[in-house]
């Protein structure tokens, strides 16, 4: 069965300090997983993903994550926070592709 | 392309009462799929199509109904609304063929169930 941990429900940094998201995933098969971002009343939109080509991703917004499969990890990073990241983040993996699954999201405060 | 779009953004529902949720995606997807997020669950999946005519069930399917009649379209009926389908829905499309394509998503639906 896929599952998806999200640790820390809110995180709080100062702008330009290191954004560190935490994403955790149980799958029996080697997953395909994403981190989405979603605004304040907006839908979700693709930050970026691991299809197994490269285990570091690079996504937009100068994000990227790491893939590690001995610590079942898929940890979201960005070196320097910016004020437009806060939002809420969400991890999600998928093992065949009809079903995704996600985790319960991070809400990410920037302080200036 | 206008991508995957809802109506209505918001609404506010009687209990018992019935509605439709529209959805429509304009890339030739696929795949379509139904989310319901309540606050601090994350997103969970109420229905997906994989194509005109065919359905499935997600994890909580119950008091929902869809169809999928176009490759547009897929609609989901609530048909005797309770308080506990007060939530924001999602709707969500992807291309089929490789198992790792993302999904888009529309705006979402703010549905209110007094």
């Amino acid at each position: 069965a896929q599952s998806v941990t999200q640790l820390g429900s809110h995180v709080s940094v100062s702008e330009g300090a290191l954004v560190l998201l935490r994403c955790n995933y149980s799958s029996s098969v080697p997953p395909y997983l994403f981190w989405y971002v979603q605004y304040p009343n907006q839908g979700l939109q693709l930050l970026l993903k691991y299809t197994s080509a490269a285990t570091l991703v690079k996504g937009i917004n100068g994000f990227e994550a790491e893939f590690k499969k001995s610590e079942t990890s898929f940890h979201l990073t960005k070196p320097s926070a910016h004020m437009s990241d806060a939002a809420e983040y969400f991890c999600a993996v998928s093992e065949r592709g009809n079903q995704f699954y996600f985790g319960t999201g991070t809400s990410l405060t920037v302080i200036p | 392309n206008a991508g995957v779009t809802q109506t209505p953004k918001f609404r506010i529902l009687k209990i018992g009462q019935s509605m439709t949720l529209q959805c429509t995606q304009d890339m030739n997807h696929n795949y379509m799929y139904w989310y319901r997020q309540d606050p601090g669950m994350g997103l969970k999946l109420i229905y997906y199509s994989v194509g005109a005519g065919i359905t499935d069930k997600g994890e909580v399917p119950n008091g929902y109904n869809v169809s999928r009649s176009t490759t547009e379209d897929f609609p989901l009926r609530l048909e005797l609304a309770a308080p506990s389908q007060t939530s924001v829905y999602f709707c969500a499309s992807r291309p089929g063929g490789l198992n790792y394509n993302e999904q888009f998503f529309g705006p979402g639906t703010r549905l209110t169930v007094l």
